[in-house]
């Protein structure tokens, strides 16, 4: 089976502009989750997505969206990007919630200038 | 705010040591608690997890610790190989009541010395 699949790895973007990034789950999973991930901050959830309904949402202003399309890919986007957003996004997938063995992807690297 | 607290923020210890990184919640319910592992370039992955019920488990080298009145569980890595030097993230699954959202550590770095 073909792991979590994220596009693009690298990205490199200027402020105020906006980006999109995707994710493709393990087949058959339909949970999504979404996270942060920056040297000093660990692993920051941005949220979860289930039959494309967002379940949960961590506690990120509403420039970080997402959604979930009904072949359980995702996809998230961040508007009028800023310097602090640079950082790994890694996406996540899981059978159904409850989240345990969540199959994480390689991450997007995502650069602001 | 749920807030999982990890312990150290790095750690380096020679071959064949023992490797201890401790967690500690706060005054929540949660009912799974995984340990990740993430290489350098990689996602993170699923090492070992337990559920509150359990106070101990074991798996190969890796063992964690769980202690629910202290509220804190700790990953032990016995004989401690350069091929662990990696992030570790303890993790805590939250109730029924707040939709089980996963809340994660900080992370530790371990570095395995030769």
């Amino acid at each position: 089976k073909a792991g979590v699949t994220q596009t693009p790895r690298y990205l490199i973007k200027t402020r105020g502009q906006q980006v999109t990034l995707s994710c493709s789950p393990i087949s058959g999973h339909r949970s999504v989750s979404w996270y942060q991930q920056t040297p000093g901050q660990g692993l920051q959830f941005l949220f979860e997505y289930f039959s494309e309904t967002q379940r949960n949402k961590g506690n990120f202003p509403g420039r970080f969206s997402g959604r979930q399309f009904s072949n359980s890919r995702s996809e998230m986007n961040v508007s009028t990007l800023e310097l602090g957003d640079s950082a790994l996004y890694l996406c996540a997938s899981s059978l159904v919630p409850p989240p345990e063995t969540q199959y994480f992807g390689p991450g997007t690297r995502l650069l602001v200038l | 705010q749920q807030q999982v607290k990890q312990s150290p923020q790095s750690l380096i210890v020679q071959k064949g040591g023992i490797s201890i990184i401790n967690c500690a919640y706060e005054n929540t319910a949660f009912d799974y608690f995984p340990w990740y592992q993430q290489f350098p370039g990689k996602g993170p992955a699923l090492l070992i997890a337990i559920r509150p019920d359990v106070s101990e488990k074991k798996e190969g080298r890796f063992t964690i610790s769980f202690n629910k009145s202290a509220k804190q569980f700790s990953l032990h890595i016995m004989d401690s190989q350069p091929g662990d030097s990696a992030t570790y993230f303890c993790a805590a699954r939250g109730t029924r009541d707040s939709n089980y959202q996963l809340i994660w550590g900080a992370g530790t770095k371990l570095i395995i010395k030769p």
